[in-house]
């Protein structure tokens, strides 16, 4: 089975700040990634699919990235309300593998 | 609006059975892919189960194949989780969640989640 990576963990940032988070797949998946947001209390959100497309709704300070094996979700100027977890998900072929998550903290 | 609503969820012993339900309303559900996800506390997400728009192929997490059966009602629009010989490990809240089409890729809608408790 495909095996999904982020990093880091965790990241402290500040208001305003711009903010690179990575998610590695152990196969080649092509542009199959999805991006998601869960803030504490609440469910997950959608916030990208097809590696780089914004779902409806999410500010275009949220950008994603990558091919193959290598992605990123860069947040611009990071809001208070950015402050969550966030999961990559490998979306094609079972199972839709989700990444350990990226803990976004505000300072 | 699309709405997914769980209900089912409880404190139940190890080894016996639980069965979840997912209300699903604000679109066609026999038009959509859906599936569970669970969240264990304080851990990330997991995909358990996949349907696909008629029923007529479903998809496993390893662990929970032979155990677990997922399933639909396209007439009442609810999706169903049919967990037996539940472990301590199964303990989580259990999310419903609508892919974006007919068949599987991308979570486009979640509901709310159960907490299920696997605990003697």
């Amino acid at each position: 089975n495909i095996v999904m990576t982020q990093s880091p963990k965790s990241m402290s940032i500040s208001v305003g700040d711009r903010v690179t988070m990575n998610c590695k797949a152990s196969q080649n998946v092509g542009n199959n990634i999805a991006w998601y947001q869960q803030k504490p209390g609440q469910s997950p959100k959608l916030l990208i699919y097809y590696a780089s497309n914004r779902y409806t709704g999410v500010p275009d300070r949220f950008t994603g990235g990558g091919y193959g094996t290598d992605f990123t979700l860069t947040i611009n100027s990071v809001q208070a309300e950015d402050a969550a977890f966030y999961y990559c998900q490998r979306i094609y072929n079972s199972p839709w593998t989700f990444g350990g998550g990226t803990k976004l903290e505000l300072k | 609006e699309v709405q997914l609503v769980e209900s089912g969820g409880g404190l139940v012993q190890p080894g016996r059975s639980l069965k979840l339900s997912c209300a699903a309303s604000g679109f066609t559900f026999s038009d959509y892919a859906m599936a569970w996800v669970r969240q264990a506390p304080k851990k990330g997400l997991e995909w358990v189960a996949t349907i696909i728009y008629d029923g007529s192929s479903t998809y496993y997490r390893d662990s929970v194949k032979g155990r677990f059966t997922i399933s639909r009602d396209n007439a009442k629009s609810t999706l169903y989780l049919q967990m037996d010989s539940l472990r301590s490990e199964d303990t989580a809240t259990y999310y419903c969640a609508r892919h974006h089409s007919s068949y599987p890729n991308w979570f486009a809608y979640w509901g709310q989640g159960t907490l299920v408790t696997v605990s003697s």
